[in-house]
């Protein structure tokens, strides 16, 4: 079946790291991705990883895919306020006509 | 500015009241799909079309009804809204067709909030 879950909050510190987790069930996705969500905004893509690879790092974010466990989680270095946000985290399945999404996770970040 | 742009930003009515919720992009994408996004539940797909004239049932379709009779165009229509369709929905366009189509991200307009009392 196509179930995308997150943990629904996640509170740091300001400079500290941030680690969001994702878990999908379907083998088949090609594409994993991690999108953010700012207050009264759109989804706007922060990064992506193809099923066959490890990791990806881009700047501060760093992707981390576990395809055996089908654990996906997205890293955060020296988080800051600006980065509060909803993260959310969407598998592809075969042309890209559907993504599923998780339920998102809220990242609350405090001086 | 390359956007994906929905319009109203915020619209309450009442049951059974037709409304039309309308989305345009002007990146020329043949992609573009309609999400709701209710809480604890994420984004869910409502309705997508690959072009114009071609359109597909996402993953709750039922109540909502679609036409693409232009590619920048994709209006959501409800004809019967019932209180079980308050919700933040978006509009999403991509393109598709090339090599790196599966890298193009989706580009959301900012949301309607509707709320049916």
């Amino acid at each position: 079946g196509e179930d995308v879950e997150q943990s629904l909050f996640l509170s740091v510190r300001e400079g500290d790291s941030s680690v969001i987790n994702c878990t999908y069930t379907d083998s088949s996705s090609t594409y994993l991705y991690w999108y953010k969500q700012e207050p009264g905004a759109g989804l706007q893509l922060l990064t992506y990883i193809f099923s066959n690879m490890d990791m990806k790092q881009d700047q501060r974010l760093t992707v981390l895919l576990n395809k055996k466990d089908k654990h996906l989680s997205l890293r955060i270095a020296d988080t800051q306020t600006g980065d509060s946000a909803i993260y959310f985290c969407a598998e592809s399945l075969g042309g890209y006509n559907k993504l599923i999404f998780g339920a998102g996770t809220r990242l609350a970040v405090h001086p | 500015e390359a956007q994906v742009t929905q319009n109203p930003r915020y619209l309450i009515t009442v049951t059974g009241k037709k409304l039309t919720v309308t989305c345009s992009q002007n990146m020329n994408h043949e992609y573009m799909s309609w999400y709701r996004q209710d809480p604890g539940l994420g984004l869910r797909q409502i309705y997508y079309s690959m072009n114009v004239e071609v359109t597909d049932k996402g993953d709750v379709p039922e109540g909502y009804k679609v036409s693409r009779k232009e590619k920048r165009n994709f209006p959501l229509i409800l004809e019967s809204p019932s209180p079980n369709q308050t919700s933040l929905y978006f509009c999403a366009s991509r393109p598709v067709g090339t090599a790196s189509s599966y890298n193009s991200p989706l580009h959301f307009g900012n949301g309607t909030r509707l709320t049916v009392t």
